[in-house]
């Protein structure tokens, strides 16, 4: 099946600083989503982007489809931006709607 | 996006009891989806729900200790069944977008123990 990875596993930033997660998956998709879990628990959708650029506030993403890998960009980092960002890709043809996530990325923004 | 609800939101069970877990959403949605996450760990699917079939299994989850209802288009339990503490988990449903994109939110998880 397909396979996600997600890099750097863990990463610590000072506040205010910028952070770029990398996912790279194993094989064409129809459906990439960024999430950021928080303390909590609960998981929340940033970003549904099989492919191209999108903006929201101080968070981007990019996914290159042909080459298998979306960047998730952070700028200008804050503390309540801790907490695991996991990337999750689907295969609509073959897999109906599940979704594979990958290892997740732990952030600790530091004041 | 859909608005989900879980209940419980916790739970701390003794071992070799079940738990039913339920999951609400506020429009009619067509499939389901119950994932689990073990402490420090990802997500991993474990069934999927339809409404007016049985649940389709992932590898390595059986219906005797996951058994799945979906009795309408918002609406479907998970039972955790004769619990050991491996269970313990995070627990959480999600539902495709009714739009035309294949995005999926998730309910809020229902943390739960089993001693």
């Amino acid at each position: 099946g397909i396979q996600v990875e997600q890099s750097p596993p863990d990463l610590i930033l000072q506040e205010g600083a910028n952070s770029t997660l990398r996912c790279n998956f194993s094989d064409s998709v129809n459906n990439l989503q960024w999430f950021h879990q928080n303390p909590w628990g609960q998981l929340i959708n940033l970003f549904y982007i099989p492919s191209g650029t999108k903006q929201n506030g101080r968070l981007s993403a990019t996914t290159v489809a042909t080459e298998r890998y979306s960047l998730l960009y952070i700028s200008s980092s804050q503390t309540t931006d801790s907490g695991v960002y996991f990337c999750a890709v689907g295969q609509i043809y073959n897999q109906g709607g599940k979704l594979i996530f990958g290892q997740g990325t732990e952030l600790s923004v530091k004041p | 996006s859909a608005v989900i609800s879980q209940k419980p939101s916790r739970d701390i069970c003794q071992r070799g009891t079940s738990l039913t877990i339920q999951c609400q959403v506020d429009s009619q949605v067509t499939m389901m989806f119950w994932y689990r996450q073990q402490p420090g760990q990802s997500l991993t699917l474990i069934a999927t729900a339809n409404q007016g079939s049985e649940a389709t299994y992932e590898s390595g989850f059986v219906i005797d200790k996951f058994p799945i209802s979906r009795p309408n288009l918002t609406f479907s339990t998970l039972t955790v069944s004769n619990m050991s503490p491996e269970d313990s988990s995070i627990y959480l449903c999600s539902v495709e977008s009714s739009g035309s994109s294949w995005e999926q939110f998730f309910g809020p998880g229902t943390r739960l123990t089993v001693l």
